[in-house]
């Protein structure tokens, strides 16, 4: 199917555990995103990518680490889990630079114990 | 810098009500405004646009007018529907970075009973 999917949808992990959150878009959209969602913070930009190889931080980059070997995938890796990083997070991407071609990934709920 | 203030909720409404959520945003240059849907289990969609002052946006009956002087950009709707539960996000978008980044509000949870 065409779109944008993230895997796992949910994860429950231990504190200092390393946790990969996969997207994958079908579209080859230059632009990725990682995004969390959090009660009371709507969502904030972690990372994003402006195309293969090319990647810089967002909003709250720390603790987080992307790669983009491939247009189409853009995994978000948390090194060593802490319990702060609990929150849902949704990957989106885009054609262009342009804010209202975002599309969003149905979310990532992830638990650090 | 940028951000947006949108009303707490949750919102509870009837059937048929009128709806307000109201977005107040600050930023440096002149942005786009948006309105995003998230419904149950789902992620973000894209429901209305601004992007000058005094443009409206509007979608499923769903209308918001970008207004500079007051620095806001309330979404309303005239007549709720039960599938119209949802969490409603404000967000402004300046791209002043060359990179096409969102500020969204904390988002305000609707409910609409039969």
């Amino acid at each position: 199917d065409a779109g944008i999917t993230q895997s796992p949808r949910y994860k429950i992990t231990e504190t200092g555990r390393q946790v990969t959150l996969m997207c994958h878009q079908t579209w080859s959209h230059s632009y990725m995103f990682w995004y969390r969602q959090d009660l009371g913070h709507g969502l904030r930009l972690i990372y994003y990518s402006a195309a293969a190889d090319i990647t810089d931080k967002g909003e709250v980059p720390d603790g987080y680490v992307v790669s983009r070997s491939k247009t189409e995938n853009f995994p978000l890796t948390l090194e060593s889990a802490t319990r702060s990083q609990t929150s849902v997070y949704f990957c989106a991407s885009s054609r262009d630079w342009q804010a209202d071609t975002q599309y969003f990934g149905p979310g990532t709920r992830l638990t650090v114990l | 810098g940028d951000s947006v203030t949108q009303m707490e909720g949750p919102v509870t409404l009837s059937e048929e009500a009128f709806l307000t959520i109201n977005c107040t945003y600050t930023a440096t240059g002149y942005p786009s405004l948006f309105w995003y849907v998230q419904y149950p289990g789902e992620g973000l969609q894209l429901l209305l646009k601004a992007t000058k002052a005094d443009d409206k946006g509007s979608n499923k009956g769903f209308e918001a007018t970008y207004r500079k002087e007051t620095t806001s950009f309330h979404l309303e709707k005239g007549s709720v529907q039960v599938s119209d539960s949802a969490v409603y996000f404000c967000a402004l978008s300046e791209d002043q970075t060359g990179a096409n980044n969102l500020f969204f509000g904390t988002g305000t949870r609707l409910t609409v009973i039969p």
